[in-house]
């Protein structure tokens, strides 16, 4: 059973950079999944960020891709994200989960199917 | 369009069969991904694919689709399943982007 668990500050000041990590844990990074940030802001919907391969290789919303990095370290089985310049529109609960990508016949099948509890960061002064 | 609507509310009788739509042009290419989500918790998938649960979801979930309109039906709806439904999938235009529906609050009367 995969299990993800993002880890980071909970307060980030206005113009700052907000850093969060997700640890994979019961299968590999490695595997041939992409992996996403998506985040929520309160009382609001759910809004993708972006997402990395194992490869190095990522997809950012273009809303956000001015501001977004997402990494890999497949040695400590984790992915971070850091996004900057942040203001208090970017408070919201942030996910990481594993996405997951398939073909049947002539339909693409696309979803999350591990998803972290959720960290909610504020901005704030 | 790489948008996703959702009807922002809808409400059920306990017991009874409610559907809920998500419209988008990307959904002529892709399935549509359905997910619950309670106060307070994390999303969790119930529907994927063409008319897949994972482990664990009751089978009283179904989703169906047609043209640019995909569906999740739940056939005799139960108090727990009152909750937050968002529909994913990715954009068909090529930009690699994903996309949410804005989610459709269920209310069980």
């Amino acid at each position: 059973q995969v299990q993800l668990q993002e880890s980071g500050p909970g307060l980030v000041k206005p113009s700052g950079t907000l850093s969060l990590t997700c640890a994979v844990s019961g299968g590999s990074i490695s595997s041939s999944n992409w992996w996403s940030w998506v985040r929520q802001p309160p009382g609001k919907g759910l809004e993708w960020i972006g997402e990395i391969y194992h490869s190095g290789s990522t997809n950012y919303n273009p809303s956000l891709k001015s501001r977004v990095t997402i990494s890999v370290d497949k040695s400590k089985n984790q992915f971070s994200l850091k996004l900057s310049s942040v203001t208090a529109a970017d408070t919201a609960v942030y996910y990481c989960a594993r996405d997951t990508y398939g073909r049947v016949e002539q339909w693409l099948e696309y979803y999350f199917d591990y998803w972290g509890q959720g960290t909610l960061v504020t901005v704030s002064s | 369009s790489s948008e996703l609507t959702q009807d922002p509310a809808v409400s059920v009788a306990l017991g009874q069969t409610v559907r809920i739509t998500c419209q988008g042009d990307s959904l002529r290419s892709y399935y549509a991904s359905w997910y619950q989500q309670k106060p307070g918790q994390a999303p969790v998938l119930v529907i994927y694919g063409k008319n897949n649960r994972p482990s664990g979801i009751p089978d009283r979930f179904s989703g169906s689709s047609s043209g640019n309109t995909a569906s999740l039906t739940i056939t005799g709806a139960q108090a727990e399943d009152e909750a937050d439904y968002y529909c994913n999938s990715r954009d068909s235009s090529g930009n690699h982007r994903v996309v949410f529906g804005g989610g459709t609050k269920l209310t069980v009367l």
